[in-house]
C-alpha cells in the first residue's frame, strides 16, 4: 500500500517553462514533507521541505505548494534549466518519527 | 567535510552468496538510515539506527537480511544468502537527531544477483 504516490512516472518540459512534479499521499498524520533529486549513480539530494503549518515554501527557483485537505503536495520549477534533468522523489513523515516514506519518483527532462 | 561513504559502489555475485555492504555516516550524526530501491516500490526504508541502536527494521524484508552498527561511524548491511530478487540499488543515509532533520544520502550501491 503505497502511502506516497507519485503518479507520473514521467515528465518532459522546455528549458525557460515550468515544471509541475505532483505528490499524492493518504495518510492524515503526515506532518512533514520533502523533496529530494537524484541524478544517475548519485543518491538523492535533499532539495526543498515544508511542514504541514504551512502552505507554501520558496527557495529560489522551486516552490513547493502543500494542500493538507487534497492530500496533494506539488513542486513548481521556474524558469526549468537542462540541469534541473533527474529523478525527483516526495517523501513525507509522521508527527514526531524519523521514519520517511517515499514515493516511487518522477523522471524530469528539461528540453534545451 | 565527507559526506556518506558507501562500498562497494557496485557488487556482482551468484545466488545464495553473501553480500555485505558498508556504510559510513557523516561525522556527528547519530541516525543512520537503509534504503533499498527498486523501479517497482521506489525507495523503501529497510532499517534505522539512532545511537548506534536499531530502533526500525520493519523494513527489513526476510531473515535474510541483517544489519549492524558497531559503532558511531561504522554500519553494515549483510544479505546471507543472497537472491535474484534482491537485486537493487541500496542506499545509506544518516541525519542529526533532530525530528526535521534532512537525510543526507550516500551513493548507493549497485548490487546485481545473478
Amino acid at each position: 500500500d503505497q502511502q506516497v504516490k507519485q503518479n507520473s512516472p514521467s515528465l518532459s518540459v522546455q528549458e525557460g517553462r515550468i515544471s509541475i512534479l505532483n505528490c499524492d499521499y493518504t495518510n492524515s498524520m503526515f506532518d512533514y514533507f520533502l523533496w529530494y533529486k537524484k541524478y544517475p549513480a548519485e543518491g538523492p539530494t535533499f532539495l526543498i521541505s515544508i511542514s504541514s503549518i504551512k502552505d507554501k515554501n520558496e527557495d529560489g527557483r522551486f516552490t513547493v505548494f502543500l494542500n493538507k485537505s487534497a492530500k496533494h503536495l506539488s513542486l513548481h520549477i521556474v524558469p526549468s534549466q537542462p540541469g534541473d534533468s533527474a529523478v525527483y522523489f516526495c517523501a513525507a513523515k509522521k508527527v514526531g518519527t524519523y521514519k520517511y516514506i517515499f514515493g516511487t519518483g518522477t523522471r524530469l527532462k528539461v528540453l534545451a | 567535510d565527507a559526506g556518506v561513504i558507501q562500498s562497494p559502489r557496485h557488487e556482482v555475485t551468484e545466488m545464495g552468496q553473501e553480500v555485505t555492504l558498508r556504510c559510513k555516516p557523516i561525522s556527528g550524526h547519530n541516525s543512520l538510515f537503509w534504503y533499498r530501491q527498486t523501479m517497482m516500490r521506489g525507495l523503501e526504508l529497510l532499517i534505522y539506527f539512532n545511537n548506534n541502536v536499531p530502533i526500525d527494521d520493519s523494513g527489513m524484508p526476510e531473515d535474510r537480511f541483517s544489519a549492524k552498527m558497531p559503532n558511531a561511524s561504522f554500519s553494515t548491511l549483510k544479505i546471507q544468502p543472497s537472491e535474484p530478487r534482491d537485486s537493487a540499488v541500496y542506499f545509506c543515509a544518516s541525519s542529526r537527531e533532530i525530528v526535521q532533520e534532512t537525510q543526507y544520502f550516500g551513493p548507493g550501491t549497485r548490487l546485481l544477483v545473478l
